[in-house]
């Protein structure tokens, strides 16, 4: 079975810095996808970033960015420029290929406090 | 596009009851997976429809069932309430369809149930 880790139950940044949020996944598939949600106090996971694994290239989308290294089996994201908006906790999911017909796998999360 | 919309937000049952939870995907997805959130367990994964036909199935007991409908509406049935069916209960959608490799799930803004 597939298992998401995420080691940083807390993360802390200083609005305007840059933060990484570490994910490490394990699996024995080629063909899947990652995914970061950030869900804020309202409690509506919100779609951050998506990688497919056959891409070597790193998924990037506005201020998130990723880190995807597939031997390694870590995905991490890196927010630039972090405002007080970007304050939620986060997660890190998987999801397979085959007949793993929409089951995201989630990591414990990671809470990201903003200090201004 | 209308997002995820579920229905209702919030529900207070007693313990042996049964509740319905809706799901209403956006327009044109036709993949509804369903999702458990708690404090001590995290995001677990409960069942996955795509027209009409549960496809996949997390490790929940019988008393969680689920169905879709023909315009991809989803409900999930949970019965004999027990206190620890208390969560925020999460479904969300995806396009799926052939051809297409955006696989990323759309969420709702959820059910919280509460078991007394």
């Amino acid at each position: 079975a597939q298992t998401v880790t995420q080691s940083q139950p807390e993360m802390s940044v200083q609005e305007a810095e840059t933060v990484t949020l570490s994910c490490t996944y394990d699996t024995s598939e080629s063909d899947y996808y990652l995914f970061w949600y950030k869900q804020p106090p309202s409690r509506q996971m919100i779609l951050v970033i998506r990688q497919e694994a056959y891409k070597q290239q790193n998924a990037t989308e506005n201020r998130f960015s990723v880190n995807f290294q597939k031997a390694a089996k870590s995905f991490s994201l890196k927010i630039s420029d972090s405002q007080l908006g970007d304050a939620a906790m986060y997660f890190c999911a998987y999801l397979g290929g085959g007949t793993s017909y929409g089951k995201l796998t989630f990591g414990q999360g990671t809470i990201l406090t903003v200090h201004p | 596009k209308a997002g995820v919309t579920q229905t209702p937000r919030y529900l207070i049952k007693t313990r042996g009851q049964q509740v319905t939870l809706s799901c209403s995907p956006i327009s044109g997805h036709r993949s509804v997976s369903w999702y458990q959130q708690t404090p001590g367990q995290g995001l677990q994964f409960l069942f996955e429809y795509f027209s009409e036909t549960q496809r996949n199935k997390g490790n929940f007991p019988g008393r969680f069932s689920g169905r879709q409908f023909s315009n991809s509406r989803s409900e999930m049935n949970v019965s004999t309430l027990e206190l620890g069916d208390s969560a925020l209960y999460l479904c969300a959608s995806s396009s799926q369809e052939w051809g297409q490799t955006s696989y990323e799930q759309y969420f709702g803004p959820g059910t919280r149930l509460t078991v007394t």
